[in-house]
């Protein structure tokens, strides 16, 4: 079993839907918690972290941690046609050290 | 300069040679992390330096694998005797924290 599990769609939505991208994990000794949008032909770039359960907003994004489920997901109000991308989780136990990505999933926005 | 910067963006070698890929970070950042990216796939962690000491590369497939950190700046990643499977992206990246990894923007090997 992965330590960090996401689908990897491809998840194809009309502009101006409601997205909602989720990651599952087993180690409970994660704490920090990231999004990271990638481009095609582009390294990830973060969107959002978060530290412990909770939600987080910042304009049209959403990022939600339910630790008790091991649960983390990314809601994307408003879609836009540039959004269209490939989103990745990423998990730590400290903030130092390496991340643990979750298969990243390629998201569509029609315009 | 204002973000991480890859040399080179793109390589093509044969099967069996050595290639090194070139990371510059950004300038003060004392973390630095070498990620591999194939097709479809996650980004799978190799290595993590903390100024030139490398306290975890737990990740590095094999001994062809290696890498160096010079100056607390510039890294190098060494694949020696490549094979058709390390086909793939190298992502560097640098942060001061984790949370604030900064990506380049890779370079795409191919072996042929």
């Amino acid at each position: 079993q992965k330590e960090v599990e996401q689908d990897p769609g491809p998840l194809s939505v009309p502009e101006g839907a409601i997205v909602s991208l989720n990651c599952t994990y087993s180690n409970s000794a994660f704490q920090y918690f990231m999004w990271y949008r990638q481009y095609s032909r582009k390294g990830p770039e973060l969107l959002m972290y978060t530290y412990s359960s909770g939600n987080k907003e910042d304009g049209r994004f959403t990022a939600q941690v339910d630790k008790s489920s091991k649960y983390i997901s990314l809601f994307i109000r408003d879609s836009q046609p540039s959004d269209s991308a490939t989103y990745l989780c990423a998990l730590t136990p400290s903030n130092t050290g390496k991340l643990i990505f979750g298969q990243g999933t390629t998201l569509q926005v029609k315009p | 300069g204002a973000g991480v910067s890859q040399s080179p963006s793109n390589k093509v070698t044969e099967k069996g040679k050595d290639v090194e890929l070139r990371c510059d970070p950004i300038s003060g950042h004392t973390a630095l992390y070498w990620y591999r990216q194939s097709l479809g796939q996650g980004l799978e962690f190799l290595i993590y330096f903390q100024g030139n000491s490398a306290p975890d590369k737990s990740g590095l497939p094999s001994d062809r694998f290696s890498a160096e950190r010079t100056g607390g700046s510039v890294s190098t990643l060494t694949i020696q005797r490549t094979q058709q499977e390390d086909s793939a992206v190298y992502l560097c990246a640098s942060s001061q924290r984790s949370y604030g990894y900064t990506f380049g923007s890779g370079t795409r090997l191919t072996v042929v």
